[in-house]
Order: structure tokens, then sequence, then C-alpha cells
């Protein structure tokens, strides 16, 4: 069964400092791979996906990950962090059996002045 | 782009009410989707529908039902609510083609539902 991982339930980090935030999945199989983030009382936006091709992915709002398949890792990075950016951040992958996703249980992105 | 609507932001019902919490999306999209959101435990899938008066269930749906009589509106209802489905509900759509699927996920804003 396919799976997801967010390594981290909260990551600080002081405003303009660099930020990773971790995922990793199991899978027999090929996926699709998404990041979305949801902001303070909001649903959920995308902010990248990794279908095929290059393996780093430029996002929404400066944000970028990067596919390694052979440490089935998708994190998502940024050089420079805002104030703005706070919010909580989900992983999820693609089932290929129907439409769903298998969501990550999400990271809390909490940037300090 | 595909814009998915809530009925609600907030709600505040009483312990056995019948709960409805409708979703509409607007762009013909097959797939609809209700998950419920709690702190720590990320999306968990109640039910979700690929197609009108199809449905299947997902994860936790004891104590839900879902109804999609219309493509564009997905419902769910909770039959007796109670305190332990206080939470954060998401709709969600995505798309099937006849050549490609795209799991991509359309949300709509949520609807926090408190149950006394």
């Amino acid at each position: 069964a396919q799976s997801v991982t967010q390594l981290d339930s909260q990551v600080p980090v002081f405003e303009e400092a660099p930020v990773e935030l971790r995922c990793n999945y199991s899978s027999s199989v090929s996926v699709y791979l998404f990041w979305y983030v949801q902001y303070p009382n909001q649903g959920l936006q995308l902010l990248l996906k990794y279908l095929s091709g290059s393996t780093l992915v430029k996002g929404i709002n400066g944000f970028e990950a990067e596919f390694n398949k052979s440490q089935t890792s998708f994190h998502l990075r940024k050089p420079s962090v805002h104030i703005s950016d706070t919010a909580e951040y989900f992983c999820a992958v693609s089932v290929w059996s129907n439409y769903q996703l298998i969501w990550g249980a999400g990271t809390k992105l909490i940037i300090k002045p | 782009d595909v814009k998915v609507t809530q009925s609600s932001r907030y709600l505040v019902k009483r312990t056995g009410e019948k709960v409805f919490l409708e979703c509409v999306q607007d762009m013909d999209h097959e797939n609809m989707f209700w998950y419920r959101q709690d702190p720590g435990l990320g999306l968990r899938l109640i039910y979700f529908s690929y197609d009108v008066k199809m449905k299947e269930k997902g994860d936790i749906p004891e104590g839900y039902s879902v109804s999609r009589e219309k493509k564009e509106r997905f419902s769910l209802i909770l039959e007796s609510a109670s305190t332990n489905q206080t939470s954060m509900y998401l709709c969600a759509a995505s798309f099937t083609g006849s050549h490609t699927v795209s799991y991509e996920q359309y949300f709509g804003p949520g609807t926090r539902l408190t149950v006394t």
C-alpha cells in the first residue's frame, strides 16, 4: 500500500532564512507527487506537482521541490521565507487504482521575525 | 480556474441533528471528494464520487453518507451528529479526461463544523 510521511510536524525558521520541508513516500509503482499549502482558515491550494520529466519542479510563491526516485523523496524548498509563508504544507501521492491522493499529515511552517 | 464552493464556512449543530454540507464545483469535473481534517491527522477521506449517483467509501465513512444527484453538486450528510464529528470538512474536485487523468484536486474553503 502507498503511504506518505512528512517527517516534521512543525518547522520554525527565521524570516529570510532558507527552509526545507521533507516528504517521503512508499510505492511500488510510478507516482505523481504534489505539494499543497493551506493558509489559516482556508482550503488547500496547489503549490507544485511532479508528473514526469525534470526532477526539479518549480511552483508558486518561490517554492520548488526535487523528486528523488532512489530515495523516494519529494522535499519542498524555498531559499528565503517571508512571514506570509506561514501556513501548513501537505505532501500527496497519486493512487493508480483510482483517482485518489494519499496525504501526509502536514507540516506547519512557523516564521520567526 | 476551477471554483469549488461550500455552503457554509462555519456551522454549529446540536448532538443528534441531521446535518447537510453542500459542495458545488463549476468546471464539470467528474470526481468529487469529502475529507475531514483534524490536527495532526492530515486529511482523511470520507467518501468520493467519480460520477453522478456513484459513490465509494473512503477511509472513515462511518456516521456519514453522501449524495450526488447532479455532476456539479456533492453533499455530505451526517445522519445524527455527534461531538466526535466536530472537525473541518473539505470538499475537492478533480478531472478525468478521455485520455488523461489529472490527479490534481481543487479544494473549497472548508466548513468548520462544531457539534455541541
